[in-house]
């Protein structure tokens, strides 16, 4: 079976840095994903990892360890429009996403 | 370049009433993908095509959803007849190809079933 976990809500202050953690279990891997999406709107791609390691995209950066199951999506410098939800998804074989329920995001001034 | 577009953006019906959503991946994109969506919750997998074949619909309710993907472009996901349990938003998604592409989404059909 496939599981996925992420907290489901957290809140951090304007300027501050949070980290989002995403841990998994799935039949196969092939990277993961992290999306982000707003109230009421379409998923949008921020990072793929498929190597253990990290990722840095200018202020988000995205971490995996394999072996561990476990992925974290850093966001630094928060600003008020990156509240919203954040979708971690396994690719478990040929681009078949299966995705965490979602961490809800509230940045507060 | 346009992306991808589906309609409509929201859909009212009664229960047991046919509905049906279309979508238009991006230019190029061979796979595509629909999904259901409920509210605080991840996308879950109805459907994947490659091209106009459907590859895994292994998670679609085959006993009242169908989907079509003809000349391997546009796509349609039907519901008949619906249930209350069906309102969700149903997003529909494109990618280049398999494996480690990202998945470009459009911006849903909400629908909700009185």
């Amino acid at each position: 079976g496939q599981n996925i976990d992420q907290p489901t809500e957290m809140t951090a202050t304007e300027g501050a840095i949070v980290q989002i953690n995403c841990t998994y279990q799935t039949s196969g891997f092939n990277g993961l994903f992290w999306y982000q999406q707003h109230a009421g709107e379409a998923p949008t791609f921020l990072s793929y990892n498929v190597l253990d390691g990290l990722e840095e995209k200018g202020r988000f950066s995205s971490f995996l360890s394999r072996s561990k199951g476990y992925s974290y999506l850093l966001l630094k410098e928060l600003q008020m429009k990156d509240s919203a939800s954040y979708l971690c998804a396994v690719d478990n074989a040929g681009n078949m996403l299966t995705f965490g329920g979602g961490t809800r995001l509230m940045v507060k001034p | 370049e346009a992306g991808v577009v589906q309609s409509p953006r929201y859909k009212i019906i009664e229960k047991k009433q046919p509905v049906a959503f279309w979508c238009n991946p991006i230019s190029g994109h061979n796979t595509l993908y629909w999904y259901l969506q409920n509210l605080g919750q991840g996308p879950e997998l109805l459907i994947r095509y490659e091209n106009e074949e459907a590859v895994d619909d292994s998670q679609l309710p085959k006993d009242r959803f169908s989907a079509e993907r003809l000349k391997g472009v546009d796509s349609t996901l039907k519901i008949q007849p619906a249930e209350l349990g069906d309102s969700a938003v149903y997003l529909c998604a494109s990618s280049i190809g398999q494996g480690g592409y990202e998945q470009y989404f459009g911006p849903g059909t909400r629908l909700t079933v009185t």
